[in-house]
């Protein structure tokens, strides 16, 4: 299977700040990698997908960027109701793989 | 508009079967993936496994091969996952979502919380 590290697994930030997670693949993966949201009590939602396209209705502040073994997730400007935990998703295969998230909060 | 919807919570005892559904809406449910991911409480995701309704292929993560079974139903579009004997580490939350290898799992059922406890 295919291995996604993800870091740093939490991250407190202020508003307007930019704030980057970062994720790895244990071998590559072309552009197969996509980006989740997920708040406590509810389903995740999916951001990026493709590495680095946008999911209709999400903001613009958030970017996806990398291919083959490493991605990266920034959100530009940091907003409350961005606090949630954040989760990488492999599909080069069925055998997908997910990171194994990142908490972010406000500072 | 496209919806999973997904039976309600259950609790159960050790040992005991289970099948629990996600009911698509809104679309071809043949021609699309759908996965199922367990989320054990304050943990991470973890992907059990996907089936593609239309022809009934389903294909597991290991760590979940043998210890669960994914199937569905195209005729009513519904896809199932189900236990035969269940342990108190099965209890988790467990979502399904359709899922397009280059686009990733678009769409989420609301997640059926499985509790299994003596």
């Amino acid at each position: 299977d295919i291995q996604m590290t993800q870091s740093p697994s939490s991250l407190s930030a202020s508003v307007g700040d930019r704030v980057t997670i970062t994720c790895r693949a244990s071998q590559t993966i072309s552009n197969y990698l996509n980006w989740y949201q997920q708040k406590p009590g509810k389903a995740p939602k999916l951001l990026i997908h493709a590495a680095s396209r946008l999911q209709g209705g999400v903001p613009s502040r958030f970017r996806g960027s990398g291919s083959g073994t490493y991605f990266t997730l920034t959100i530009s400007s940091l907003q409350p109701e961005d606090i949630a935990t954040y989760y990488c998703q492999q599909s080069y295969t069925t055998s997908v793989t997910f990171g194994q998230g990142t908490r972010l909060e406000i500072k | 508009e496209v919806q999973l919807v997904q039976s309600g919570a259950e609790v159960k005892k050790p040992g005991e079967s289970l099948k629990i559904s996600c009911k698509g809406s809104g679309y071809s449910f043949t021609n699309y993936w759908i996965g199922w991911v367990r989320q054990m409480p304050g943990k991470g995701l973890e992907w059990v496994g996907i089936i593609y309704p239309g022809d009934s292929d389903a294909r597991y993560n290991p760590s979940f091969q043998g210890q669960v079974t994914i199937s569905a139903d195209k005729s009513i579009s519904t896809a199932y996952l189900q236990w035969s004997s269940l342990k108190a580490s099965d209890t988790a939350m467990y979502f399904c979502a359709r899922h397009v290898g280059d686009s990733g799992s678009d769409y989420w059922g609301q997640g059926t919380l499985v509790t299994v406890s003596s």
